[in-house]
C-alpha cells in the first residue's frame, strides 16, 4: 500500500490535456518534501520527467509540467500524444518511514 | 552519457542469497548516491536501499533491513546489493539509479536497465 495515492488510470484523446494527482500526507508532501515524477514506457526502466516539483530535465518537452500544493502534487500533460502512453509515478520522502516513497502509479491511455 | 548496468540477477530458492552489481560508466561516480529500486511483476516502484556518495550513509526500507547489504567500490565504480534470506516477495526487477539533489530530496536521474530476481522453489 503506497503512502502516495495516484489514480490507477487516466485517458484522453490526442491533443487533449490530462492531469495526474499524487496525494500524500503531513509526513511526506505536506511536510514540505519535494515531489519528483517518472515516466515508465512498457518494458523499460523509469525515466525522470519532473524534479523538485516543477523542473524539467533537458529533453523533456514543455507540454509536461508539475506543481505542488499542500499535501498533493500534480503532473499535467498537454497536447497528449501517442508516445505519452505509459505509467507515471510520483516520488517523495516520508519522515515516518525514513525513506523514499513512490506513488501507486497511473497508467495513461491515449484514446 | 551516464550508463548504469546491473548484473547478477537470476533464479534462487527461498532462503538463498544473490549479489547484484551496478557498474557505472561515469567518471563522476563518486560524487553521487546510488540507489536500488525494485518492481515486482505487474506492480509499482519500491525504493529498497541507498548509499551516499562517500559510502558513509546507508539506508534501507524496513522490509529488507537485516537481510540486504549495500556497498560500493570506488576503484571499480560499482555498487553492490548483497541479498540474503530471500523470500518470494523479493521477486522483482531491481534497478540501480543515480541519486541527484538540488536543494531538496534526492531524485533518480539515471537508471539501469534492471536485473530480474526470481525467488522460487
Amino acid at each position: 500500500q503506497s503512502v502516495l495515492t495516484q489514480p490507477p488510470s487516466v485517458s484522453g484523446a490526442p491533443g487533449q490535456r490530462v492531469t495526474i494527482s499524487c496525494t500524500g500526507s503531513s509526513s511526506n508532501i505536506g511536510a514540505g518534501y519535494e515531489v519528483h515524477w517518472y515516466q515508465q514506457l512498457p518494458g523499460t526502466a523509469p525515466k525522470l520527467l519532473i524534479y523538485t516539483n516543477t523542473n524539467r530535465p533537458s529533453g523533456v518537452p514543455d507540454r509536461i509540467s508539475g506543481s505542488k500544493s499542500g499535501t498533493s502534487a500534480s503532473l499535467v500533460i498537454s497536447g497528449l500524444q501517442a508516445e505519452d502512453e505509459a505509467d507515471y509515478y510520483c516520488q517523495s520522502y516520508d519522515s515516518n518511514l525514513s525513506g523514499y516513497v513512490f506513488g501507486s502509479g497511473t497508467k495513461v491511455t491515449v484514446l | 552519457e551516464v550508463q548504469l548496468v546491473e548484473s547478477g540477477g537470476g533464479l534462487v530458492k527461498p532462503g538463498g542469497s544473490l549479489r547484484l552489481s551496478c557498474a557505472a560508466s561515469d567518471i563522476t561516480f563518486s560524487s553521487y548516491s546510488i540507489n536500488w529500486v525494485r518492481q515486482a511483476p505487474g506492480k509499482g516502484l519500491e525504493w529498497v536501499s541507498s548509499i551516499s556518495s562517500s559510502g558513509t550513509y546507508i539506508y534501507y526500507t524496513d522490509s529488507v533491513k537485516g537481510r540486504f547489504t549495500i556497498s560500493r567500490d570506488f576503484a571499480k565504480t560499482s555498487v553492490y546489493l548483497q541479498m540474503n534470506s530471500l523470500r518470494a516477495d523479493d521477486t522483482a526487477v531491481y534497478y540501480c539509479a543515480r541519486g541527484s539533489s538540488g536543494s531538496g530530496i534526492v531524485y533518480f536521474d539515471y537508471w539501469g536497465q534492471g536485473a530480474l530476481v526470481t525467488v522460487s522453489s
